[in-house]
Parts: C-alpha cells; sequence; structure tokens
C-alpha cells in the first residue's frame, strides 16, 4: 500500500512569503504529525492532527499552522517566512494510539 | 522539560564491528520509545518499545528498554557499510495524557547517532 507522500519535495521562497505544504498519510491512518528538521535542532514536533482536529502543538510561532481535512490529508502553512524557516519539513502519519509513525520523503524547504 | 538524549552523537566503525547505541530519556507521559533510521530523507520505523526488559529483534538488529533507569539501547551486530547512517530515537508522550478518541501524542527526539561503517 502507498506511503505517506509530500508534495512538493523542494521549495525555494523569498523571505516574508508564505507555504503551504501537504501530506497525505497512508490509507486509514487518522493522526498526522508534522516536524521540522535543521542540523542545529534535529528533529522538532510542530503539530498533530486527529480527525481533522488539532490535538498537540509544539514551540513553534503563531506562523506555523496546519489543517487536516476529512480524507485524513494535511496541510501546514508558515507565513511571512524568515531565513531560519529552512528546513526540511517532515510529515508522520500513525494508525492507532502510541503507535509507530511513519515519515514521508520530506518538503525541503529554502528561504532565501 | 522533556528531553531525550542519545550517544554517542557519532560513530566510525570497520565492517563486522558491533555497535552499541545508547538513548536516555526524561518525559513526562511516557507511551512509547521508537527507533528510526535515517538515511537521506525520511526516517524508517525500526521498532517500537513499550515494556521493560522485553527484546525486540530483526535480523542483526535488537533493542531493549529499561523504563526504571529511563533508556534504550540499539545493538547491531556484524555491522555493514549499509548500516551507515543517522539512528534516531523518540519517546512518545501523551502531553496532557490519554485523549478521548485516541492521539498519537507528539514524539520527541534525540539528536540521532551519525554512524559510519568503513569497508
Amino acid at each position: 500500500k502507498a506511503g505517506v507522500t509530500q508534495t512538493p519535495r523542494y521549495l525555494i521562497k523569498t523571505r516574508g512569503q508564505q507555504v503551504t505544504l501537504s501530506c497525505s498519510p497512508i490509507s486509514g491512518h487518522r493522526s498526522v504529525s508534522w516536524y521540522q528538521q535543521t542540523p542545529g535542532q534535529g528533529l522538532q514536533f510542530l503539530f498533530e492532527y486527529f480527525s481533522e482536529t488539532q490535538r498537540n502543538k509544539g514551540n513553534f510561532p503563531g506562523r506555523f499552522s496546519g489543517r487536516q481535512f476529512s480524507n485524513s490529508r494535511s496541510e501546514m502553512n508558515v507565513s511571512t517566512l524568515e531565513l531560519g524557516d529552512s528546513a526540511l519539513y517532515l510529515c508522520a502519519s500513525s494508525l492507532r494510539t502510541g503507535g509507530e509513525a511513519f515519515f514521508g520523503q520530506g518538503t525541503r524547504l529554502t528561504v532565501v | 522539560e522533556d528531553k531525550v538524549v542519545q550517544s554517542p552523537l557519532s560513530l566510525v566503525v570497520h565492517e563486522g564491528d558491533t555497535v552499541t547505541l545508547n538513548c536516555s530519556y526524561e518525559v513526562t507521559n511516557f507511551r512509547s520509545l521508537l527507533w528510526y533510521k535515517q538515511e537521506k530523507k525520511a526516517p524508517t520505523f525500526l521498532f517500537m518499545l513499550t515494556s521493560s526488559g522485553i527484546e525486540k529483534k530483526s535480523g542483526r538488529l535488537s533493542s531493549i528498554l529499561d523504563k526504571k533507569e529511563l533508556f534504550s539501547i540499539l545493538n547491531i551486530t556484524a555491522t555493514q557499510t549499509g548500516d551507515s547512517a543517522i539512528y534516531l530515537c523518540a519517546v512518545g508522550s501523551l502531553v496532557g495524557g490519554l485523549l478521548p478518541g485516541g492521539s498519537q501524542g507528539n514524539l520527541i527526539f534525540g539528536k540521532g547517532t551519525k554512524l559510519s561503517v568503513k569497508p
């Protein structure tokens, strides 16, 4: 069965712009989480959506937001981009409470 | 503050060696500990541990959890060049306790151990 699909794979934006990233979870998975990965900070949790509701949120500014649709697909939006937002953004889906999370290939965002 | 600490940060070994990677944690509302292998982009799932003392094995890889001492180890025997990767440890936490309807909660990741296996 298909894995977690993230689009686009690569993105270049300028400071001040906004960006929307998309994630399609594994079929049947209702939980989708987003992570930011940078060389200095490693993988950091952004937020989690479960059945269209945001369940948990990490320590990121309000410029980072997300949503989940009825088909479990999720989008993440970053407004007023800063250079420091350059990172690999990973999406993960899981089936059950506390279960293993499966990651997509990520979106490499570069802010110039 | 919840944290996951992995050691060593990097490791260079030769093919055939056995390696042990360490992960210690301080996390409230612990649910599970997971190990991932990251080679290029997507971390790939290796193990999920929820109970102390029960070893999980997959080929040359094995892992065990100690919930009393709050740590886990990942062992790789007879290493191969294909084992070269960053190994990530993550602890699953349910922020605020168990949520109705079930929730993944969030995964708190360590910085990873970069393993390089030389031929």
